[in-house]
Formats: structure tokens, C-alpha cells, sequence
């Protein structure tokens, strides 16, 4: 069975300081793993995707990810946290490569930055 | 459209009445799926659609759920005899097909009173 856990449910930063937000995985497959934003009021967005090409993702505002699959992790990382990444981030696995089908979500982690 | 759109935004309605959400995905899209989020979680998994089938229905919590989609586009999920614990929001999403990325709606966030 497919499984994602966010490993904080709350991450706060300041303006311009790092973000780090933790996601382990449980896949009986080669996985699929994304992450997306959900801002307040909007719509679900997409971050980025891995889906078994390079290990390292870029994704859209800065934002990256490494596939780490000897420690089973997808964390989510940007250099320089902007007010504007204020939002509730999900980590999700599917059970099937390179698909988007029946996208498993974790419980989520919401980024709080402070200027 | 330009997105996913749900209807109605909000929706109240009280304990054992029936309700119908509706979704239009992005034109085009063949493949639809719906989700549920309670407070404080990540969106469930209730539904797929494959055009006008259901090729996945494994996330619907009971009987009372239904959702169809008779045309392969509009899609409604149907709750009936709808309980306090059916209370989240309801998200639905599309994709061109199979296997690209999944673009969500707003959502309709149901109470049940």
C-alpha cells in the first residue's frame, strides 16, 4: 500500500531564510511523488512532480525536490522563503508510475513566514 | 472554461437531506476525479472517471455516495441521507487523460447541520 508522511504539521521561517518541509513515503511500487500548494481560498496547485527521471525536481517559485529512495523521502526545499509562500504544502504518492491516478495525499504542512 | 469549476461554493443543508455537487472540468479532459478534505487533513481519494465510467470508485465512504458523469464531461457527486461526518470540503480535479497532471476546482465545502 501507498502511504505519505509529512513529518511537520507547522513549519515557520522568516522572510529570506531557508524552507525545508519533510515527506517520507511507503510505496510497494516505483513511485510517482508530487508536491502542491494550497493557498487560502485557491485552488489546489501543482508544485513539482518526480516520476523516476532525475532525482533532483525543480518545480515552479524556487522551489525543489530530492527523491532519496534509500531513506524513502521527498523533501521540499527553497533557498529563500518570500511572504508570498504562505500556504498549506501537500506531499502525495500514486501507486503508479509516471500516472496521476488515485493521487494519495499526506496530511499536509502548513508554512507560516514571517517578515 | 479556464479551470475547474464547482458548484456551488457553499452549501448548508440539514442532516438526512439529499445534496448534488456539481463539477465542469477544463474542457477537453476525459479523465475526472473527486476528492474529499476534512479539517486539518489532506484530500481523500473518492472517485476516477474515464470518460463517462467510473474506472475507480474504491474511495467512496458508503451507498449513500454516487457521483456520475453521463457525457464524459460535468460530473456530480450525489450524497443522500447526508450525516454531520460528511461535513468537508469537496474537491474535484481533471486531467487531458490519464496520467498527466491533475488541474483542481475550489472546491464545495458542505456542512451538514
Amino acid at each position: 500500500a501507498q502511504s505519505v508522511t509529512q513529518l511537520d504539521s507547522h513549519v515557520s521561517v522568516s522572510e529570506g531564510t531557508p524552507v525545508l518541509l519533510r515527506c517520507n513515503y511507503s510505496s510497494s511500487y516505483s513511485p510517482s511523488l508530487f508536491w502542491y500548494v494550497q493557498h487560502p481560498n485557491k485552488g489546489l496547485q501543482l508544485l513539482l512532480k518526480y516520476t523516476s527521471a532525475a532525482t533532483l525536481v525543480k518545480g515552479i517559485n524556487g522551489f525543489e525536490a530530492e527523491f532519496k529512495k534509500s531513506e524513502t523521502s521527498f523533501h521540499l526545499t527553497k533557498p529563500s522563503a518570500h511572504m508570498s509562500d504562505a500556504a498549506e504544502y501537500f506531499c502525495v504518492v500514486t501507486p503508479f508510475s509516471g500516472g496521476y491516478n488515485k493521487l494519495i495525499f499526506g496530511a499536509g504542512t502548513r508554512l507560516a513566514v514571517h517578515p | 472554461g479556464a479551470g475547474v469549476s464547482q458548484t456551488p461554493s457553499n452549501k448548508v443543508t440539514e442532516k438526512g437531506k439529499y445534496v448534488e455537487l456539481r463539477c465542469d472540468p477544463i474542457s477537453g479532459h476525459t479523465a475526472l476525479y473527486w476528492y474529499r478534505q476534512s479539517l486539518g487533513q489532506g484530500p481523500e481519494f473518492l472517485i476516477y472517471f474515464q470518460g463517462t465510467g467510473a474506472a475507480d470508485d474504491s474511495g467512496l465512504p458508503n451507498d449513500r455516495f454516487f457521483a456520475v458523469r453521463p457525457e464524459g464531461s460535468v460530473s456530480t457527486l450525489k450524497i443522500q441521507r447526508t450525516e454531520r461526518g460528511d461535513s468537508a470540503v469537496y474537491l474535484c480535479a481533471s486531467s487531458f487523460r490519464t496520467g498527466q497532471e491533475a488541474f483542481f476546482g475550489q472546491g464545495t465545502r458542505l456542512t451538514v447541520v
